[in-house]
Order: C-alpha cells, then structure tokens, then sequence
C-alpha cells in the first residue's frame, strides 16, 4: 500500500520557539494532504487541508498563523508550529490521498509526538 | 452534517473468539465508510473501507466490515481474534453527496485481546 513518512517521530523544544514537521508521501503523488492532531485517548481533529501550490484550507478555530502549512510539491508538506507552548503538546498525523477523487484512500504517516516544555 | 459513532470505548475478547466493534454513521448523502487502526505512537493503518457493492467488506489482517444500511451501521469483524490485534480502531466516513472531501472519525474503540 501506499505510504506516507513524517519527520521527525518525537520533537522535544522549549516554549516561544518554532517547530516544524515534514510529511513525505513516498510512493504516490498527493495533491491533498491533511494535517490531524490527536489529544491522548481522543480521536483525530482535522486542523488543516493541504493543496499543492494553494493556500491550506484551516479548520475553524486553528489558528493558521500558529499553524503554517507549506505544500510546495506533490510530495510534501509542512506543518510549523510556530511560538510554540505547552498547550500545543501533542501528537500530530499527516495523511495523504493517493488522487483526486473521493474514491482515494487517505494514508496516513506513523505521528509526530511535540512535547513543549 | 456527518458524523460517526463508535458506542464503546473498550471491547475486551479472548483470543480465538470472534470480535465486533461496532459503529454508526449519519451522513446526508451516500456514506463512503473506513476502518482504521493505530497502534500505540503510531499513525493511523487502513484497513478497509466500502464505497458500493458488496455489503461485507473484506480487508487487512483477515478483519471484514458488514455495511447494513437499514441500520447505518459498519460493523467491523474478526473470526477469530489475536493477541496481536489489540489496539485503538477507529471508524470513519465521508459523505460522497457533499464531494466526500472530509474524512469525519469517530471517537474509537481500544480493542483488548486477552490469551
């Protein structure tokens, strides 16, 4: 199956800096990226939708100038967490669909675990 | 608006005994159903989903998924379970009517397979 990579797996950083996550889609081209983060023991909440090229779709009440999403090319995104703090502590997924149709399977990577001190 | 409900947060089986966790969705439209799992620190896997067809689904790991629509249920399903099949499940469901472009997830349920 289709698989989708996330760097780095664990990121340690002090409050007020910046932090920034890659998520790859390593054998297919992903026009859509979605960025996920999940609370412990909760489900996944969609913060943002990724386009290549395109301004990031936010959720309501993500702050996109906390969250920047960059999806320079058909193969990755960014996520930056910008001035981070520990209520931004979390695991954050990326997911990619594997086309343009409803139809795609939405893969996702294995999870970026950000602990604000 | 969509939505997706996974009614237990906790199934426990023994091994060998069949598994069901079960799940329900509301969508306006005609639904587009996944199953996930996630193991601990880890992303989310696919494991099957439905679109038409067929109403049992079959997909990774020997795991099947009934979609009975009468009932807006998505069962998923194991013969038999394994020890190694302990983890969080997750149903999901988009709503093709609307473009099926959001993935809506339900709470999860934390399968224990006890041997």
């Amino acid at each position: 199956g289709a698989v989708v990579s996330q760097h780095p797996s664990r990121v340690i950083c002090k409050s007020g800096t910046s932090v920034k996550i890659e998520c790859r889609s390593l054998d297919f081209q992903a026009t859509t990226m979605f960025w996920y983060r999940q609370f412990p023991k909760k489900s996944l909440m969609l913060m943002a939708t990724s386009n290549e090229g395109s301004k990031a779709t936010y959720e309501q009440g993500v702050e996109k100038d906390k969250f920047l999403i960059n999806h320079a090319s058909l193969t990755l995104s960014t996520l930056t967490v910008t001035s981070a703090h520990p209520e931004d502590s979390s695991f954050y997924i990326c997911s990619a669909r594997d086309g343009d149709s409803w139809r795609n399977t939405q893969y996702f990577g294995p999870g970026t675990r950000l602990t604000v001190l | 608006a969509q939505s997706v409900a996974q009614p237990e947060d906790q199934v426990n089986v023994a091994e060998g005994n069949p598994l069901t966790v079960k799940c329900t969705y509301s969508v306006s439209g005609n639904p587009y159903l996944f199953w996930y799992v996630q193991y601990p620190n880890r992303g989310l896997q696919f494991l099957l989903k439905y679109i038409t067809g067929d109403n049992l689904v079959k997909g990774s790991y020997g795991f099947e998924a009934e979609f009975n629509k009468s009932q807006t249920s998505f069962h998923l399903k194991k013969p038999s379970a394994l020890v190694s099949d302990s983890a969080l499940y997750f149903c999901a469901v988009r709503d093709v009517n609307t473009g099926g472009f959001k993935t809506i997830f339900g709470a999860g349920t934390r399968l224990f397979v006890k041997a």
